[in-house]
């Protein structure tokens, strides 16, 4: 059972590239979450879906882009990297909105 | 507004020691609160949760505290060791809501 796993690990963009960061999970959890960390901060949530098909916006989306095409996989996408965007991201999922939320090991991004 | 705060960004204590770490909420209809840890270079763990029907739960070496009437939320760590060393992050979520809400955490040293 490896849980929530994230593709890449790390990753250098330059200004104007676009990249897609993939997570998956195995513990067919309907909710799954895309968060961004940085420094001195909590977790911020860019984008969210509460099951397969369906996504919806967190609290900082500007720039970023989502796909739930099947159920165990959820895509973030970004069109035009700007270096505002270099961060910590890390996806999560969860059984349902009331419960504990299973992180991935994240993906350093740097926008140079 | 919304806000879960941590009243210490770190904290240092000898090992064998217990650990107290503390975090502030103001969203008086939060209803579920969690406590994650997150290792350098890893994703947030789950350790504990509590519901607001309750005031105290117990876990392996851990003890959540919930404190609704002054909207504070605390974690004791029993016998802290070198491997408790990590940011702790509290967390709060409305259940009828989609967003959790993380603070920015405490980091905690533990010294041998």
């Amino acid at each position: 059972n490896a849980g929530v796993t994230q593709t890449p690990k790390f990753r250098v963009l330059k200004t104007g590239q676009s990249m897609t960061l993939l997570c998956a999970q195995d513990m067919n959890h309907e909710y799954m979450y895309w968060y961004r960390q940085d420094p001195g901060m909590g977790l911020r949530l860019i984008h969210y879906s509460v099951g397969e098909g369906t996504t919806a916006k967190g609290e900082v989306p500007d720039g970023y882009n989502v796909s739930r095409l099947k159920k165990q996989n959820f895509l973030l996408g970004l069109e035009s990297a700007a270096p505002s965007q270099t961060s910590v991201y890390f996806c999560a999922s969860s059984y349902d909105r009331g419960y504990e939320q299973y992180f991935g090991p994240g993906t350093r991004l740097t926008v140079t | 507004g919304e806000s879960v705060g941590l009243h210490l960004p770190t904290l240092s204590v000898q090992e064998g020691d217990n650990s107290i770490i503390n975090c502030a909420y103001s969203n008086s209809a939060s209803d579920y609160f969690i406590w994650y840890k997150q290792e350098s270079g890893k994703g947030p763990q789950f350790i504990i949760d509590i519901r607001s029907n309750m005031d105290k739960r117990q876990g392996q070496r851990v003890t959540v505290l919930l404190n609704k009437t002054v909207k504070h939320l605390s974690l004791q760590i029993a016998a802290t060791q070198p491997g408790d060393s990590a940011v702790y992050f509290c967390a709060e979520n409305h259940t009828g809501g989609f967003k959790t809400i993380f603070g920015a955490g405490t980091r905690l040293f533990v010294k041998a």
